[in-house]
């Protein structure tokens, strides 16, 4: 089984500071990784994920996570964040090779942009 | 063209009663997932469908939770017997291909549920 921790639930950042989000995960198995945001009202739209190769991977909206196997995470950085980046993010893992290609999701972190 | 339509958006229910949330995909998207989201809480696994079959069910709490995708586009997940237990966002994805990994998840806005 698996399962993803987002120990923060809330982050506030100042406009155009950097921001961490940090997502870690456990599994027995491989695992793809996932960040979703999920802005208000709308529905959960993919930022980026790790499915092989490259460990840093780049995404949407100047977002990008670098994947650490031994330290079994998957943490989310901009180097300069916006007032519109306020949303809630969600980390999550799929199984490798799993019958399904469903997701385990994380608790989720709310980004909080301050002016 | 349109995204994952869900309806109703919003939905009342007293305890007991009968309920059907209803997923739109896009079109000719083989994948079908339904999620759970309680408040404060990420997503949480339903159920997958690949086309009209239902490959997976695991994630169903109960009995009292049913899901069809009866010709591989609609898909109606319905709830018996409401419990307040069952208050959440249901959110449907769907995927162009089998391997949802490789091609992107579209989200819909979700259907919340509130059971009194």
């Amino acid at each position: 089984a698996q399962s993803v921790t987002q120990l923060d639930s809330q982050v506030p950042v100042f406009e155009e500071a950097p921001v961490e989000l940090r997502c870690n995960y456990s599994s027995s198995v491989s695992v793809y990784l996932f960040w979703y945001v999920q802005y208000p009202n709308q529905g959960l739209q993919l930022l980026l994920k790790y499915l092989s190769g490259s460990t840093l991977v780049k995404g949407i909206n100047g977002f990008e996570a670098e994947f650490n196997k031994s330290q079994t995470s998957f943490h989310l950085r901009k180097p300069s964040v916006h007032i519109s980046d306020t949303a809630e993010y969600f980390c999550a893992v799929g199984q490798k090779g799993g019958a399904t290609n469903k997701l385990i999701f994380g608790t989720g972190t709310l980004l909080a942009v301050q002016p | 063209g349109a995204g994952v339509s869900q309806s109703p958006r919003y939905k009342v229910a007293k305890r007991g009663q009968d309920v059907a949330l209803r997923c739109d995909p896009i079109s000719g998207h083989v994948s079908l997932f339904w999620y759970q989201q309680a408040l404060g809480q990420g997503p949480e696994f339903l159920t997958y469908f690949q086309n009209e079959a239902q490959l997976d069910k695991s994630g169903l709490p109960s009995d009292r939770f049913f899901a069809e995708r009866p010709e591989g586009s609609v898909s109606t997940l319905k709830i018996q017997r409401t419990q307040q237990e069952d208050s959440a966002v249901y959110l449907c994805a769907s995927s162009l291909l089998v391997n949802s990994y490789n091609s992107p998840l579209h989200f819909g806005n979700g259907t919340r549920l509130t059971v009194t």
